[in-house]
């Protein structure tokens, strides 16, 4: 069945810890994103990507960094974790055309405590 | 840079009401406009967009570009739409970056 994977639902970890959430989708979509989504509040784009090998900064600046070697997988990695990066982490993903273009599908998101 | 603003965080209602949740926007050109609705302990999921122009649970928004709004309706508000709602705002073509507002958590009295 289509759909867009993120692993681990929930995360608590050190201070200093390198940390990669997972994000998959078998939907065929070639662009995807990365939102982090403090509870109640607006969703912030940080990390969105095109294509294989294409990646770019969202509009809320982020100090992790993403990947997209393939298609279907958008990791995203924080290299040292801190309590500021408490949050959850909505992976989506769109399609390049047709009538669907423009709708964003979303993971059931990866909820960060950084203790 | 184009800003989607959603005035209200909370808004309450009995059930059998009307329900409106105000979405504006800011932004020059034709963008595609969307409701997004995440329910209790669900994922966020598109509830409607503009250029379908349909009924979706019984809500209907309609485009007002001359007031830059895109109100989301509902005659008869129903228990299970209780919900964050969230407008976002793409600006179409090959750029499919997509602006959310800050969300309004709707709630229906029974």
């Amino acid at each position: 069945e289509a759909d867009i994977y993120q692993t681990p639902r929930y995360l608590v970890i050190g201070t200093g810890k390198k940390i990669t959430l997972e994000c998959s989708q078998t939907m065929g979509h070639d662009k995807m994103y990365w939102y982090q989504q403090d509870p109640g509040m607006e969703l912030h784009l940080i990390h969105y990507s095109y294509g294989v090998n294409s990646t770019e900064k969202g509009d809320l600046s982020s100090e992790s960094t993403v990947s997209r070697i393939r298609t279907e997988h958008f990791p995203l990695t924080l290299e040292s974790a801190r309590p500021s990066h408490t949050s959850q982490y909505l992976c989506a993903s769109s399609a390049q055309s047709g009538t669907g273009k423009n709708i964003q599908y979303f993971g059931a998101g990866t909820r960060l405590s950084v203790l | 840079a184009q800003r989607v603003t959603q005035p209200e965080k909370l808004l309450s209602v009995f059930k059998g009401a009307p329900v409106e949740l105000k979405c504006n926007y800011s932004y020059s050109g034709s963008p595609e406009l969307f409701w997004y609705v995440q329910y209790s302990r669900q994922r966020l999921q598109l509830l409607l967009r503009h250029i379908s122009r349909e009924s979706i649970k019984g809500f209907t928004a309609d485009l007002n570009k001359g007031e830059t709004s895109f109100h989301l309706k509902k005659p008869f508000a129903q228990e299970e739409d209780s919900a964050m709602y969230y407008c976002a705002l793409s600006l179409g073509g090959g750029y499919q970056k997509v602006t959310f507002g800050t969300g309004t958590k709707l709630q229906v009295i029974p």
